[in-house]
């Protein structure tokens, strides 16, 4: 059964940082992409990142480029969101989501996802 | 970037109710169109990929199809725990995109 376990949240002032991590079990780690999507009170989804499988490839929306970074550990199949000069406008609850399908060399759908960690940026 | 634009933005709608929503994106995406449902305070589920592909475990009554800009997902006889906002997304190119969501309620 795949099963990804997030944590890492909280509150963070303005201008600083967080990490989140997304624990992953029950599939090949390495064979898929993994990516990070958002949802700010009230609002929509928003795609944050996209880390291919073999994690050479990383993609990112134009609202978090340069200021966030998407990385994965093979060892502890385990994915993180490094997040910096964090603005209130970052302020969402952020999902981890395995994609689909293996072996990809693009950024596919989101078959399974995380539970979901609420991140507050605030003074 | 890919613009997805979802109609309606919200519906109201009976048990067994026959429920259409479209998403139309601003341009060709061939089929790499996906759609996911989510309820409050859960992880948003995937419904359909590829377009028209029902994702493992989804009841058949879930429906997707459309080609290039529009594609429509319909649910053949609403039931209760299928209310929720439902939202379709381009995987065709970065920056990935949702459409506005449509949240479906109790008529």
């Amino acid at each position: 059964e795949v099963q990804l376990v997030q944590s890492g949240g909280g509150l963070v002032q303005p201008g600083g940082s967080l990490r989140l991590s997304c624990a992953a079990s029950g599939f090949t780690f390495s064979s898929y992409g993994m990516s990070w999507v958002r949802q700010a009170p009230g609002k929509g989804l928003e795609w944050v990142s996209t880390i291919m499988g073999s994690g050479s490839s990383a993609y990112y929306a134009d609202s978090v480029k340069g200021r966030f970074t998407v990385s994965r550990d093979k060892s502890k199949n385990t994915l993180y969101l490094q997040m910096g000069s964090m603005r209130a406008e970052d302020t969402a609850i952020y999902y981890c989501a395995k994609d689909g399908p293996p072996i990809s060399l693009r950024p596919g759908f989101s078959d399974h996802w995380g539970q979901g960690m609420l991140v507050i940026v605030s003074s | 970037d890919i613009q997805m634009t979802q109609s309606p933005s919200s519906l109201s709608a009976s048990v067994g109710d026959r429920v259409t929503i479209t998403c139309r994106a601003s341009q060709s995406i061939t089929n790499f169109l996906n759609w996911y449902q989510h309820k409050p305070g859960k992880a948003p589920k995937l419904l359909i990929y590829g377009a028209s592909s029902l994702h493992n475990g989804v009841p058949s009554r879930f429906s997707g199809s459309g080609s290039g800009t529009d594609f429509t997902l319909t649910i053949s006889s609403l039931q209760p725990e299928d209310f929720a906002t439902y939202y379709c997304q381009q995987t065709y190119s970065v920056p990935l995109t949702f459409g506005g969501g449509t949240k479906v309620e109790i008529k």
